[in-house]
This record gives C-alpha cells, sequence and structure tokens, in this order.
C-alpha cells in the first residue's frame, strides 16, 4: 500500500451529476488536506482537517463537501459542479498541529473533468 | 498573506549539468519553513529539501541544495549532476513555524524542468 491513496485517478462527470473523492493514508498521520492543482496555478489550499475536525475552509464554494469520518480517510463530495471547477485534486497529509514539520504526503491526485 | 513567486515557468538542462530554481517569497513572518517540492509526470509530489528560517546553513540532500538568502526572501534551489528522472514540475512552499496555522502551505506556481539526454 501507497502512503496516501486516491479514488478514483480519472473522473468525468456531468454538472447535475453527485460523485465523491475518495482518500486514505496509512501513515498514522492525524492531519489531511484537499488541493486543488489547475494549470499554471500555484496549487489551492481546500480544506484541512486536524484530528477529524475541519480546522480550514479556504472560501471554497458550498458545491464541495468534505467529510472526514476518522483519521485515515477524507472524502471530497462533488454536486452540481462548473466546468472551472475541472482540475486535479490532491489528497495529502502530515503529522498534524504541533509535531509537523511541514512535510505532506501526497497522493497521486484525482483528474476531475465536468463537462 | 504569504506570497511565493517562481519567475521560470519552464526551465532545461542537459544531463549530467547543474540547473539552478529560482522563488523568492514574500513574508513579515521571522520563524518559518520553506520546502522545494518535486512532482514528477503522473506521479506523487514529494518533498525534495526543507530549510528552517532560523538556520543559516543551507541545507543540502545528495544532489540537491537550496541558496536560502533571509534578507533578500529568496530560495533557489541546485541541482547538480542533472539525471533524467528529476524531469518533473518543481514547487517552491511556505510554511509558518507557529501559530494555529503551522500546518498550512503556501506553493509557488511551479518550475517545469526537463532534463535532455
Amino acid at each position: 500500500e501507497t502512503g496516501v491513496t486516491q479514488t478514483p485517478r480519472h473522473l468525468v462527470m456531468g454538472m447535475t451529476n453527485k460523485k465523491s473523492l475518495k482518500c486514505e493514508q496509512h501513515l498514522g498521520h492525524n492531519a489531511m488536506y484537499w488541493y486543488k492543482q489547475s494549470a499554471k496555478k500555484p496549487l489551492e489550499l481546500m480544506f484541512v482537517y486536524s484530528l477529524e475536525e475541519r480546522v480550514e475552509n479556504n472560501s471554497v464554494p458550498s458545491r464541495f463537501s468534505p467529510e472526514c469520518p476518522n483519521s485515515s480517510h477524507l472524502f471530497l463530495h462533488l454536486h452540481t459542479l462548473q466546468p472551472e471547477d475541472s482540475a486535479l485534486y490532491l489528497c495529502a497529509s502530515s503529522q498534524g498541529e504541533g509535531t509537523n514539520t511541514g512535510e505532506l504526503f501526497f497522493g497521486e491526485g484525482s483528474r476531475l473533468t465536468v463537462l | 498573506a504569504q506570497t511565493v513567486t517562481q519567475s521560470q515557468p519552464e526551465m532545461s538542462v542537459q544531463e549530467a549539468e547543474t540547473v539552478t530554481l529560482s522563488c523568492t517569497y514574500d513574508t513579515s513572518e521571522n520563524n518559518y519553513y520553506l520546502f522545494w517540492y518535486k512532482q514528477p509526470p503522473s506521479r506523487q509530489m514529494i518533498l525534495v529539501i526543507r530549510q528552517e528560517a532560523y538556520k543559516q546553513q543551507n541545507a543540502t540532500e545528495n544532489r540537491f541544495s537550496v541558496n536560502f538568502q533571509k534578507a533578500a526572501k529568496s530560495f533557489s534551489l541546485k541541482i547538480s549532476d542533472s539525471q533524467l528522472g528529476d524531469t518533473a514540475m518543481y514547487f517552491c512552499a511556505f510554511m509558518k513555524l507557529l501559530g494555529g496555522s503551522n500546518y498550512k502551505l503556501t506553493f509557488g506556481k511551479g518550475t517545469l524542468l526537463t532534463v535532455n539526454p
């Protein structure tokens, strides 16, 4: 098992669909993140969970809904997305506040295309 | 708010040669971390090297080293003896060392490095 696993790797959806992205980490970390990676733009932090509690919501539209049922799993629920939401969505984990030295461990990403 | 600027969208280098990627940042903080992350094509992003701002000595990791100029807010990455496997997108990132947001990284737009045989 790799450290951080994301599924699906590729997703195509219509604007009226509802889908979810899943992330699982096997590193024993207690902080998890969603980042959006678009071409020619810096990585955008979307959400941060520390010990399963959301500690950061970076002005993300409500059509993106995160869920962290436990410290190993993170979901991003998607509904009524727009074409401009097409991007690579990266999940990451880290040791968490207090012990975090800044190193994030990333998954391979979920490539989302919204038609 | 912190900003990170990578002024070179793309660079190329011949195998075995040395290349330097530039990064500047803007912050009012005195204590922080700086990072270079590497994202190979269709693969996971991984940490290349880390620098604590309170350390004057430049960090090195094998063929990778940084030139950290705190007063100039500059943090360049030097890759020596470039290898084909170094072909990747490289991201410079900034993190505050203390405070409630010490887990929050700010990334630059990235530099696409191609190593040519």
